[in-house]
């Protein structure tokens, strides 16, 4: 089944500094890949998403690059405020459905 | 559009016992699929509920069972309750149009297993 890594598992970044959180998977057949941002005590939220082929995705502050070859997909957060601090997670899916493999997570502290 | 939503919040139960979570997706999505959140395992996939069929099932033992209903709302079974069962369950819904898309998370029923 896939499996997926993400680092680091925590980033502290000074407001206005840009933040990036780098995820691997393991199975070539996946080719979708969200990212979801998680505020304590509250649900996961989509932020961004990428199919397998796209290179590359903006939206806004926010963008998610894929490379297929070296099974590498990365989250770039620019000027990052004080609200963007929360827990970031990488997810990739097989199709066939909707099942996420979910990677473990990055707290992000933006301090000012 | 109403949201996930997700009953009962919190529950707690005894080892052993047997416990029933209940989601409720976005109207008109037909994909509900469940997760488990723990501090030590992150978010793990259970299973998805598609047009009342179970489509994918994760690595998780048989006391863990699911449902879906023709109105798409969705139930988990969790028997023979463990201390390591407790955790947050969050279920997700989703279009599904045919592609893995956005899955929309309900607020979660946390459960805690005595």
């Amino acid at each position: 089944g896939e499996n997926v890594e993400q680092h680091p598992s925590t980033l502290s970044v000074q407001e206005g500094d840009s933040a990036v959180i780098k995820c691997t998977y393991s199975d070539s057949a996946s080719n979708y890949f969200p990212w979801y941002k998680q505020e304590l005590g509250k649900r996961p939220q989509l932020i961004i998403d990428i199919r397998s082929n796209v290179g590359e995705k903006k939206d806004q502050r926010i963008a998610v690059t894929l490379n297929k070859t070296a099974k590498h997909f990365s989250l770039h957060i620019t000027e990052t405020q004080p609200e963007d601090s929360a827990v970031y997670f990488c997810a990739a899916s097989e199709g066939g459905g909707n099942k996420l493999t979910f990677g473990t997570g990055t707290q992000l502290k933006v301090e000012l | 559009k109403a949201g996930v939503t997700q009953t009962p919040r919190y529950l707690i139960k005894t080892r052993g016992q047997q416990v029933t979570l209940s989601c409720s997706p976005i109207s008109g999505h037909r994909s509900v699929s469940w997760y488990q959140q723990t501090p030590g395992q992150g978010l793990q996939f259970l299973f998805e509920y598609f047009s009342e069929t179970q489509r994918n099932k994760g690595n998780f033992p048989g006391r863990f069972s699911g449902r879906q209903f023709s109105n798409s709302r969705s139930e988990m079974n969790v028997s023979t309750l463990e201390l390591g069962d407790s955790a947050l369950y969050l279920c997700a819904s989703s279009l599904d149009s045919g592609a893995p898309g956005e899955q929309f998370f309900g607020p979660g029923t946390r459960l805690t297993v005595l």
